[in-house]
């Protein structure tokens, strides 16, 4: 069973168009993520949710918007799409936030492309 | 603020070399967790180690080793006799208690081990 799963894997489409990559997690974690990782490695914080609380939202334009219907699913919908948007986009799970001490497991992954 | 800096981009060495990944990290938290990511060429982001900031004893798996110590604000992590299989990115990342749900990836160095 995969820990943390994310759909699509890839995502291929037109500027301005908005799309949506679904997360789930399957390991009883009550804190959930989103990372961006750019054409260098670089991976930035997006979005925390703590039992479906949003916690953390780190400058991202508001043409993103994460949705938590649960603890174990947090989805990424992006409105408007840029070229500057092309990315892979990483989901993540922690078994909690207290004290900000816990390990992540990540998702494989979906690498967006805007064109 | 937190702060991670990962001041080797890129590192290539011969098979059975030893090799450390420096990492420098900044915090005005007392109590704050550090952790080591591996992201192979296939791409998904796998935990290594947590540290948190009262455990300053050094820790060995295998041949990985984390030298932490709180006066130069390090956490550097060792590789013994690499192999091919080493060959990744690494990421250092940094959580604070007083800033839970947001933790501070290093950019990365890129490790390679030629055979």
């Amino acid at each position: 069973d995969t820990a943390v799963s994310q759909t699509p894997k890839y995502l291929v489409t037109q500027m301005g168009n908005d799309k949506s990559i679904k997360c789930e997690q399957n390991l009883g974690h009550d804190t959930m993520y989103w990372y961006k990782q750019d054409s260098k490695k670089f991976l930035k914080i997006m979005f925390s949710y703590n039992n479906k609380e949003l916690i953390i939202n780190e400058t991202v334009p508001n043409r993103f918007s994460p949705k938590s219907p649960d603890k174990a699913h947090l989805n990424l919908h992006i409105n408007s799409l840029e070229l500057g948007d092309s990315a892979v986009y990483f989901c993540a799970s922690s078994l909690s936030v207290d004290r900000g001490g816990y390990e992540q497991y990540f998702g494989p992954g979906t690498r967006l492309t805007v064109t | 603020a937190q702060k991670v800096t990962q001041a080797q981009t890129e590192i290539s060495v011969v098979e059975k070399e030893d090799v450390t990944l420096d990492c420098v990290y900044e915090t005005r938290d007392t109590t704050y967790y550090l952790f080591w990511y591996k992201q192979p060429p296939s791409g998904e982001l796998v935990f290594l180690i947590r540290r948190n900031s009262f455990d300053e004893q050094n820790e060995i798996s295998g041949r990985y080793s984390w030298n932490f110590q709180k006066s130069t604000s390090s956490f550097n992590f060792t590789i013994t006799a690499s192999q091919v299989v080493d060959s990744a990115v690494y990421f250092c990342a940094l959580s604070e208690t007083l800033n839970a749900g947001k933790s501070t990836f290093g950019d990365g160095t890129t490790l390679t081990v030629k055979p």
